[in-house]
């Protein structure tokens, strides 16, 4: 079965440190991956996924297939980016497309 | 922008009662799903829906679960005899097809259910 992990619960840095949020992940095919974030008193809702490999509010993620990992990475962390992420699996050609969520890290930007 | 909408925000019900948690997806959404969160611990996904029937369901969702849409624009999710290890955050997603979206799926605000 697949999994998902987010080794850190929280990771706390000042404004304008780089932030980068572990995720690794278990699955015997090919994923589509992605990150979700919660902030304070707001839905879920998508930031982002592998296969566009976009930038969204300065925030990457590159899937390392070889690691296993799909880490979310931001040079300059900003306070509003204060909030749950969460990393998400959906397994490849699944017509349901459930996700599969990690734990979550709590990320708190200190001005 | 439209929103995927829940309903109540918060439900606190006896042992043993039925609920049941309404959603209404996105209008032009085809899949719809539950997921659930039980205080301090990982969203777990229970069951999902496509052209009016279930298409995928967790160890989660047991007899004691069902799902519904009624009409063309709730999705339900029943309880039927309620325990107490059901109290959680109760989420309900919907996406387009792939073409329009990719896997995206939108999340609704959430319903907090408490069982005592």
């Amino acid at each position: 079965a697949q999994r998902v992990t987010q080794p850190e619960k929280l990771l706390s840095v000042f404004k304008g440190a780089p932030v980068e949020l572990k995720c690794n992940y278990s699955y015997s095919g090919s994923p589509e991956l992605f990150w979700y974030v919660q902030y304070s008193r707001q839905r879920l809702q998508l930031l982002l996924r592998h296969i566009s490999r976009e930038s969204i509010k300065g925030f990457t993620a590159d899937l390392n297939k070889g690691e296993t990992s799909f880490h979310l990475k931001k040079p300059f962390a900003q306070e509003e980016d204060s909030a749950m992420y969460y990393c998400a699996l959906i397994r490849g050609g699944n017509a349901g497309n459930m996700l599969t969520f990690g734990g979550g890290t709590r990320l708190m930007v200190k001005p | 922008e439209p929103e995927v909408t829940q309903t109540p925000s918060h439900q606190v019900t006896q042992m043993g009662q039925e609920v049941i948690l309404r959603c209404v997806p996105i209008s032009n959404h085809l899949y719809f799903y539950w997921y659930r969160q039980i205080l301090g611990q990982k969203v777990e996904f229970l069951v999902s829906f496509y052209n009016n029937e279930i298409s995928e369901k967790s160890e989660i969702f047991d007899d004691q679960f069902s799902v519904e849409r009624p009409d063309g624009s709730n999705f339900t999710l029943k309880i039927r005899s309620t325990k107490l290890e059901d109290s959680a955050m109760y989420f309900c997603a919907s996406r387009a097809r792939y073409e329009e979206s990719s896997y995206e799926q939108y999340f609704g605000p959430g319903t907090r259910l408490t069982v005592t």
